[in-house]
């Protein structure tokens, strides 16, 4: 499975916007991006997925750069409840299974 | 909205002893995961089943590890003479295969300590 790199952390205010970066410099052309988070005590919850456009659903935006080297999943205003481990997944289209890196600790301030 | 079922959500078991974890999948999904996860890190898988078919198992199952899929539907996880390195959570997550793609949705977990 091709390597994702993400940052081990990050902080932003709450009602703000938060932009977690991805990079898969590796990527494959039949490789999907996939966001999931992780609640504290509970398990991932899928997010957004996308393959080369970018993406928008009721949670969040897949922004995926024209070379598809790098990706953003965009929460467009923070609240408290988006404190979570964000995990950036690339998953071929034929893979039987996600494999998880270490993920971005996302923390939110009041 | 039934999600991923898993139980019991914790155990704590002594040294030795057997486990084991039943995980429900979402209604009509064909394809059942299982999963690790230790404090800090992100989750390992485990085995997969599509159906009642057992595809895939990780080098982490070691043979102290079995699971099962009997009928297609709920699945079993068994450790038998726990270690104290078993101490993680289990996730269960399920899938439907289909042409337009494969989402995979989680359970809640089930925390084991061995003590």
């Amino acid at each position: 499975d091709a390597k994702t790199t993400q940052p081990n952390s990050m902080e932003s205010n709450e009602e703000e916007p938060v932009h977690l970066p991805c990079n898969h410099s590796t990527i494959s052309g039949t490789d999907y991006i996939h966001w999931y988070r992780q609640l504290p005590s509970q398990g991932p919850e899928y997010v957004i997925h996308g393959l080369t456009s970018n993406v928008n659903n009721r949670m969040a935006s897949l922004a995926i750069a024209e070379d598809r080297k790098s990706s953003t999943l965009i929460l467009h205003r923070a609240t408290l409840r988006d404190a979570a481990v964000y995990y950036c997944i690339l998953r071929d289209l034929g893979a039987q299974k996600l494999v998880f890196g270490q993920g971005t600790r996302l923390t939110i301030n009041p | 909205d039934t999600g991923v079922s898993q139980d019991p959500r914790h155990k704590i078991t002594k040294r030795g002893q057997n486990v084991t974890f039943r995980c429900d999948p979402i209604s009509e999904h064909n394809r059942l995961y299982w999963y690790r996860q230790t404090l800090g890190q992100g989750p390992e898988f485990l085995t997969y089943f599509q159906n009642e078919a057992q595809l895939e198992k990780s080098r982490l199952l070691s043979d102290r590890f079995s699971a099962e899929r009997p009928k297609g539907s709920f699945s079993t996880l068994e450790i038998q003479r726990t270690e104290q390195g078993d101490s993680a959570m289990y996730l269960c997550a399920s899938s439907l295969v289909a042409s337009s793609g494969n989402t995979i949705y989680f359970g809640e977990g089930s925390w084991l300590t061995v003590v």
